[in-house]
């Protein structure tokens, strides 16, 4: 099974400044047809996960353009470019590339310092 | 508005059984794949199980393979988990979520309903 490895697992930030969360997964996830199958999705204290990132770096409807995606076969990085306050929550990286097993990071954990 | 609303958690014995469901609006239900994911307490997210547009594919977790059936019913926007021999570890929030793709797997989310084994 392809393993994906999130650090930091805690991320204290200062509201205004940025903030960047690696992903790495035990295999390429560049798909037979040379799509990228890597998600972020965030999750506020006591929600669902919302979905903000699909295919490495596309936004999902709605998302702010603060957050932005990047990276290729194994590393991935999902930016904050200004923390704002309703960014608190976990975030975590999945990959869909290698179905029928889906499998999502640990979760990284922003909080404000 | 795209909705997917899960019922049917429960509080439940070690080897006790529960049947979740997983009713869909907003969309043509029988357009996507459809997934159930589940959280426990204070923990990070696992996958469970999907199923295709028609209901003929389907896979599972290891962890839950033989004891977790899912399956959808198009005609009633409804997707279900049959859960049998529950174990402590299965103690979570599931939620489902629909996909457009194989490769999207889940991408939209429920609300949750919360699963509690235990004796």
């Amino acid at each position: 099974d392809v393993v994906m490895t999130q650090s930091p697992l805690s991320l204290p930030v200062t509201l205004g400044q940025p903030a960047s969360i690696s992903c790495r997964s035990s295999q390429s996830l560049e798909y037979s047809n040379g799509n990228t199958y890597l998600n972020w999705f965030q999750q506020r204290p006591g929600r669902s996960p919302r979905r903000l990132i699909y295919m490495v770096s596309n936004r999902d409807s709605g998302v702010p353009d603060r957050f932005s995606g990047s990276g290729s076969g194994t590393d991935f990085t999902l930016t904050i470019s200004r923390v704002e306050a309703e960014d608190v929550g976990v975030y975590y990286c999945m990959q869909g590339t290698h179905w029928p097993m889906y499998t999502f990071g640990q979760g990284t954990k922003l909080e404000i310092k | 508005e795209v909705q997917l609303v899960e019922s049917g958690g429960g509080f439940v014995q070690p080897g006790g059984s529960l049947r979740l469901s997983c009713a869909a609006s907003g969309f043509t239900f029988s357009d996507y794949w459809m997934h159930w994911v589940r959280q426990a307490p204070g923990k990070g997210l696992v996958w469970v199980s999907y199923i295709n547009t028609d209901g003929r594919d389907t896979n599972y977790a290891d962890s839950v393979k033989g004891r977790f059936t899912i399956s959808r019913d198009n005609a009633k926007n409804t997707l279900f988990l049959q859960m049998n021999s529950l174990r402590a570890e299965d103690t979570a929030v599931y939620y489902c979520a629909r996909g457009w793709s194989a490769t999207e797997g889940p991408a939209w989310w429920g609300l949750g309903t919360l699963v509690t084994v235990s004796s």
